[in-house]
């Protein structure tokens, strides 16, 4: 089992650029989910998909950001245009099952982004 | 405002003590709590779920417990080791949606 394949690791652009992260779940899981995480706010969920279909989008900050699930074994978050303040590392997590009893999550190495 | 505080120091411990992290919290009401390792430039890594109706779960040298009148979790590790060291990471989860704690670093001295 790979787990969770985000890419790329780094990405340094400029501000006003679009910027697009890449994430593959793991193989039969229905659950996806973004998550940003800096020093001053922690780990932010962004938005939830299940079964490709988005669920909940509350966490994305503004219409800047925008993320796609055409299949079950590929999402994007996309950036545009970028500014200095998105600079952050961006995690993608899958789990199998989302109930009250909610399985754990698996999460990928994330996506270190830096926007000058 | 919901919040969730875990230790605000980092904590430094002798190899083969028992390191105990906290998570406390307000204005929530979770289903379950999940506790979370994460080391630098990685992704976090489950480690233990506790649900609302447990008051302790127990793997190999980790425990948690749960207390919901409290809104306090506990996390201990014992007899920890250098490869201990990381940042440990409390979930409250309602639902499909976690809400992480800032974390607490832990290092273990040989």
């Amino acid at each position: 089992d790979a787990g969770v394949i985000q890419s790329p690791r780094h990405e340094v652009t400029e501000m006003g650029q679009e910027v697009t992260l890449r994430c593959k779940p793991i193989s039969g899981h229905n659950s996806l989910f973004w998550y940003r995480q800096t020093m001053m706010r922690g780990l932010e969920l962004l938005i939830y998909f299940n079964n490709n279909v988005p669920i909940d989008d509350s966490g994305m900050p503004e219409d800047r950001f925008s993320a796609k699930m055409p299949n079950a074994s590929f999402s994007t978050l996309k950036i545009q245009p970028s500014e200095p303040r998105d600079s952050a590392v961006y995690f993608c997590a899958s789990s199998q099952t989302v109930t009250i009893d909610n399985e754990k999550l698996f999460f990928g190495s994330g996506t270190q982004l830096s926007v000058l | 405002s919901q919040k969730i505080e875990q230790n605000s120091e980092a904590l430094n411990i002798q190899e083969g003590k028992t390191a105990t992290l906290t998570c406390n919290y307000t204005n929530y009401s979770p289903a379950y709590l999940q506790w979370y390792r994460q080391d630098p430039g990685r992704g976090p890594v489950f480690l233990l779920l506790i649900r609302e109706n447990e008051k302790e779960k127990r793997k190999e040298r980790l425990k948690v417990t749960f207390d919901t009148t409290l809104k306090q979790s506990l996390f201990h590790i014992t007899a920890s080791q250098p490869a201990d060291s990381a940042t440990y990471l409390c979930a409250l989860g309602i639902d499909y949606k976690l809400s992480f704690g800032a974390g607490t670093t832990v290092t273990v001295r040989a």
